[in-house]
């Protein structure tokens, strides 16, 4: 079965810092990664697909990088509205899905 | 502008069938496209489910796949989920989801709590 890693699983960070976050795949998922930024209490809201492409709308300090089994979300500048949790997710089409297990980035 | 909406027990008891519905509105589930049901326990990621398509793709998450149904029902543009033999552990928000072929989640229903206690 696929598994998605994700690490950290907390990280501390204050406003204006650059983070990464970092997602490895247990097999190549070419380039089928999204991440995804998650508030309480709210639906998951979509920051980047095909591991790099940045989401309509969603504020250009946010980047994704890699292919094959490893993938960051970098987030740059960190802002006030950004301490949330993320999730990278492989969507496959042609198989099973998987979710890495969060980060919360936290004050 | 597509909508989803889940329905369906906030309650059930264990060992029971879990039973939800997504009511799509503004898309047509004929047209295509793949429709999801995503969950997340409290305090805790989220897990994939399933996943169907009109032409009659399944997908299953292997830790679940013996205890999920999931279907189509055209005719009301909706679809379901059933959870068999449900424990205190499948006790989560459910959403359902839609997605285009070969790209993520792009449109999410607003999820629903469903416990599962005596």
């Amino acid at each position: 079965d696929m598994q998605m890693t994700q690490s950290p699983s907390i990280l501390t960070a204050s406003v204006g810092d650059r983070v990464t976050i970092t997602c490895r795949a247990s097999q190549t998922i070419s380039n089928y990664l999204a991440w995804y930024q998650q508030k309480p209490g709210k639906v998951p809201k979509l920051l980047i697909y095909k591991a790099s492409s940045l989401e309509s709308g969603v504020p250009s300090r946010f980047s994704g990088s890699g292919s094959g089994t490893e993938f960051t979300l970098t987030i740059n500048s960190l802002q006030p509205d950004d301490f949330a949790t993320y999730y990278c997710h492989q969507y496959n089409s042609y198989s099973t899905w998987t979710f890495g297990q969060g980060t919360k980035v936290e004050i | 502008q597509v909508q989803l909406q889940e329905s369906g027990p906030g309650l059930v008891k264990p060992s029971e069938t879990l039973s939800l519905t997504c009511a799509v509105s503004g898309y047509s589930i004929s047209n295509g496209d793949y429709w999801d049901w995503i969950r997340q326990p409290p305090g805790k990621g989220l897990e994939w489910i399933a996943t169907i398509s009109r032409g009659g793709i399944l997908h299953y998450n292997p830790s679940l796949k013996r205890r999920v149904t999931i279907s189509l029902d055209t005719s009301k543009n909706q679809f379901s989920l059933k959870l068999n033999s449900v424990t205190a552990a499948d006790t989560a928000v459910y959403f359902c989801a839609r997605h285009v072929f070969t790209e993520p989640v792009d449109y999410w229903g607003q999820g629903t709590l469903v416990t599962v206690s005596s």
